[in-house]
């Protein structure tokens, strides 16, 4: 049963255009959402975050948008880099449980020069 | 500062042997995760443990066990190896117990024969 799902395996994008990977759940009770990006040979890194009581959150090149009543959540990465080239992963936490993230499979970013 | 480290980085065990994993926590934190991350897939939580003590489990069977030293650096054993045992396997390290905010390691490859 997998609660976080990442449709896109992989996903291609010119440098200098906008990247949107997204992310969906099943848990209506997750209240809190996390992207990390992976590198290989390295392990995730954080990258943003967004509460359930947000609709958007920003960080620099780096946005990411909850929609709880379709619970999809999505990262908006402006303007692609090619050091964005990396796994992205979307993971989601429930209330007082918050240490254990539900990892959706990540989505391969490959920015195109 | 020094980040989260692992060894070995690479190891291949036979089915029904057991195996001794090792994670050393970046300075300053108290608290280790583990997971489990088999390819294609997003990471699955095992558990974590905070100064020294067993602080959530996933879903995981009891011949994985995990131990946590007064220095925070943390041991992950997995008894009587199967085959779907054959992941990377990730250490996490954080300054409390209920942080969303996980520094991993590089992880440790494991493959069971």
């Amino acid at each position: 049963d997998q609660q976080v799902k990442q449709n896109s395996p992989s996903l291609s994008v010119q440098e200098g255009r906008i990247s949107i990977l997204n992310c969906d759940y099943t848990n209506s009770m997750f209240d809190y959402f996390l992207w990390y990006k992976k590198y290989p040979a390295e392990g995730p890194t954080f990258l943003i975050s967004i509460s359930s009581i947000k609709d958007k959150n920003e960080d620099g090149r780096f946005t990411v948008f909850l929609n709880k009543s379709a619970k999809h959540l999505s990262l908006h990465i402006v303007p692609s880099q090619p050091g964005d080239s990396a796994v992205y992963f979307c993971a989601a936490s429930v209330g007082d449980s918050n240490y254990q993230l539900i990892w959706g499979a990540g989505t391969k970013l490959i920015i195109k020069p | 500062e020094t980040g989260v480290t692992q060894s070995p980085t690479h190891l291949i065990k036979t089915r029904g042997q057991q195996v001794t994993l090792r994670c050393s926590s970046q300075s300053g934190h108290n608290t280790v995760s583990w997971y489990q991350q088999a390819l294609g897939q997003g990471p699955q939580f095992i558990f974590q443990y905070y100064r020294e003590e067993e602080n959530g489990r996933g879903n995981f069977p009891p011949r994985f066990s995990g131990l946590q030293f007064p220095n925070y650096s943390s041991e992950l054993n997995v008894n009587a190896l199967e085959l779907d045992d054959s992941a990377l396997y990730l250490c996490a390290s954080s300054s409390t117990a209920n942080s969303y905010e996980q520094y991993f390691g590089p992880g440790t490859r494991l493959t069971v024969t």
